[in-house]
């Protein structure tokens, strides 16, 4: 069973269009991130959401826009792309507990904007 | 500021050689601390992590860690390399309680017959 899950794992669309990229954890986990992984595979957060409400939000632009319609899934809806928003998109979770908060991710959603 | 600093860039180790790879850090205090891996077009992996207690973790796939107060690093070690190590290695920093990382620059890794 995959722990976290997001579809699709490649996505290539042309400039202007709008995508989702969806993501569901099936850990119980509170938490949901957004990161993003660009060309020079630098990772840095974009969103976080614990228990369907914005806690973290990594001056982002407004085109996208998370959305958690429970705690089990945040998904990324993308306006207007730009040839800039192509990267590895992952989907991450995680429960804070006694032994800290471990941060698990998903296998990526590569987005190519043409 | 915070940062986390990986030191090399990329890698070459023979099949069978030790890997170490290194990572150093600038937190406010200590933080919870983290090795990912990630293989060629495939996510994140969770190697291992320390939060506290003993300064040496263990992790998957025989890799094991130090902390390292006084130097500010978290080093990442393998006594014997296999082919299928050859992977992207990513340090990571947090202390957030909402989980935020901040994420080294990564070294890549190849292993060599």
């Amino acid at each position: 069973d995959t722990a976290v899950s997001q579809t699709p794992k490649y996505l290539v669309t042309q400039m202007g269009n709008d995508k989702s990229i969806k993501c569901e954890q099936n850990l119980g986990h509170d938490t949901m991130y957004w990161y993003k992984q660009d060309s020079k595979k630098f990772l840095k957060i974009m969103f976080s959401y614990n228990n369907k409400e914005l806690i973290i939000n990594e001056t982002v632009p407004n085109r996208f826009s998370p959305k958690s319609p429970d705690k089990a899934h945040l998904n990324l809806h993308i306006n207007s792309l730009e040839l800039g928003d192509s990267a590895v998109y992952f989907c991450a979770s995680s429960q804070e507990g006694a032994s800290g908060n471990t941060i698990y991710f998903g296998e990526g959603s590569w987005l190519t904007v043409v | 500021a915070q940062s986390v600093t990986q030191p090399d860039i990329h890698i070459t180790v023979s099949e069978g050689a030790s890997l170490e790879l290194r990572c150093n850090y600038s937190y406010g205090a200590t933080p919870y601390l983290f090795w990912y891996v990630q293989s060629p077009g495939q996510g994140l992996q969770l190697l291992l992590k320390y939060f506290s207690g003993d300064t040496l973790v263990q992790g998957i796939k025989g890799f094991e860690a130090e902390f390292k107060r006084s130097q500010s690093s978290f080093n990442l070690r393998k006594p014997s390399v296999h082919w299928s190590d050859a992977a992207e290695y990513f340090c990571a920093v947090g202390r957030d309680s909402w989980g935020k990382l901040q994420f080294g620059a990564g070294t890549q890794v190849v292993v060599t017959p």
